[in-house]
């Protein structure tokens, strides 16, 4: 079946480091891929989305690139602050349009 | 756009009583997702409804459990005769289309005494 495999956490760097977060896939068709956030206390948030190979999805300086021949979507920032402490989600979207998510990896950035 | 919706944001209960959920979703979403996030782990797909039918089931669903979509705008998700396990947050999510990304609402946590 699908799948979502992440790397575990957590993830301890210091302000303005670089920020690589590790996300596999298995999957029959072709899925699309997004990565979420959830800060403490709230509900998932949509970071960034790609729907075919090759797409990059970005924001707010973070960037993935779907890449189907090594079936990963990693996450990643040039330079990571302390606001963007949180846990972090990678998930992809079957042909039903149900998310299968990732364990998530918790990101903390110390000043 | 309000957002998803969920209450209550925290229920706890006595093992073996019924609890129900509800989520509001951003209004005309016409599908309308609940999933289950233990700690430490990711959401698990649950159910999920377009308009008022329900289309798919998770195997995570045993009997005890059911979702209404009635009229096809809020929805409830009903845990009868709750057991330990049942302790978990639960995720309430809409969309407007066919693989349009999915808004996620804050939950409602579940404690089982």
């Amino acid at each position: 079946g699908n799948s979502v495999t992440q790397m575990e956490g957590p993830v301890t760097l210091s302000e303005e480091a670089f920020l690589t977060i590790n996300c596999t896939y298995t999957a029959t068709g072709y899925p699309s891929l997004f990565w979420y956030v959830q800060y403490p206390g709230e509900g998932l948030q949509l970071l960034l989305k790609a729907t075919k190979a090759d797409d990059k999805g970005s924001n707010k300086g973070f960037e993935a690139t779907y890449r189907k021949e090594t079936t990963s979507f990693h996450l990643e920032k040039g330079s990571v602050q302390v606001s963007d402490s949180a846990v972090y989600f990678c998930a992809l979207s079957d042909s039903t349009y149900k998310y299968i998510f990732g364990t998530g990896t918790r990101l903390k950035v110390l000043a | 756009d309000t957002g998803v919706s969920q209450n209550p944001r925290h229920k706890i209960t006595k093992r073996g009583q019924n609890v129900t959920f509800r989520c509001d979703p951003i209004s005309e979403h016409n599908r309308l997702y609940w999933y289950r996030q233990t700690l430490g782990q990711g959401p698990e797909f649950l159910t999920y409804f377009q308009n008022e039918a329900q289309l798919e089931k998770s195997r995570l669903l045993s009997d005890r459990f059911s979702a209404e979509r009635p009229k096809g705008s809020f929805s409830t998700l009903e845990i009868q005769r709750t057991e330990q396990g049942d302790s978990a947050m639960y995720l309430c999510a809409s969309s407007s289309l066919d693989g349009a990304p999915q808004h996620f609402g804050d939950g409602t946590r579940l404690s089982i005494l």
